[in-house]
């Protein structure tokens, strides 16, 4: 069965550190996609990056970056310069490829709330 | 830019009592999912739907719950008789293509309180 841990439940930091989310996934798949989603505190689930299990390059949009290593089963997640609007709680996510041609629902982690303080 | 939509934000129902919650998907997605998160805890999923009918499901979705598509743009959760421990947000998503293809675009969300 697919499990996804995000080992840290709260992180604390001061604007403008940098600081890495950690996810950590277990699946017995050899093709998987996986997630991050931001639930600010209005609470809705907003999509901020897909990987397939194929393409292990890293990927950086603006002040994020998204480190998957395969070795480890880990797709991290680092903010760079923190802001105080990056403040929520943040989802890793795992989906198995589905063979029978219907659709896939998304394993999601327990979350990491993020608090940037001024 | 399009968006998925729900209705109502916030549903209060007594135990024992039918609720449908309502939800748009983006006009061109085929795929679509129910998920619930208990206030606190993780997102889970409860079904997935696609081709009108019922894709997946997890343990979580029983008897109690059904999906259905009554038309060409919504597309709703029912819960037949509600219990206390049915308590928590409800998310709508749609996406365009499975996980591989398209990206799932979650809704506001409709928290149900039951008491």
């Amino acid at each position: 069965a697919q499990k996804v841990t995000q080992a840290q439940t709260e992180i604390s930091v001061v604007e403008k550190e940098d600081v890495t989310l950690d996810c950590v996934y277990e699946t017995r798949d050899t093709t998987y996609y996986l997630f991050w989603y931001k639930q600010p505190p209005s609470g809705e689930l907003v999509f901020l990056i897909r990987r397939n299990s194929f393409d292990e390059q890293n990927e950086i949009s603006g002040r994020y970056s998204w480190n998957f290593q395969k070795s480890t089963s880990s797709f991290n997640f680092t903010i760079t310069a923190s802001q105080v609007v990056d403040s929520a709680v943040y989802f890793c996510a795992l989906s198995e490829a589905y063979s029978g041609g219907g659709a896939d629902g998304l394993t999601f982690g327990k979350g990491t709330h993020l608090i940037i303080q001024p | 830019e399009p968006e998925v939509t729900q209705t109502p934000s916030h549903q209060v129902t007594q135990m024992g009592q039918e609720v449908i919650l309502r939800c748009v998907p983006i006009s061109n997605h085929l795929y679509f999912y129910w998920y619930r998160q208990i206030l606190g805890q993780k997102v889970e999923f409860l079904v997935s739907f696609y081709n009108n009918e019922i894709s997946e499901k997890s343990e979580i979705f029983d008897d109690q719950f059904s999906v259905e598509r009554p038309d060409g743009s919504n597309f709703t959760l029912k819960i037949r008789s509600t219990k206390l421990e049915d308590s928590a947000m409800y998310f709508c998503a749609s996406s365009l293509g499975l996980a591989g293809a398209g990206e799932q675009y979650f809704g506001p969300g409709t928290r149900l309180t039951v008491t």
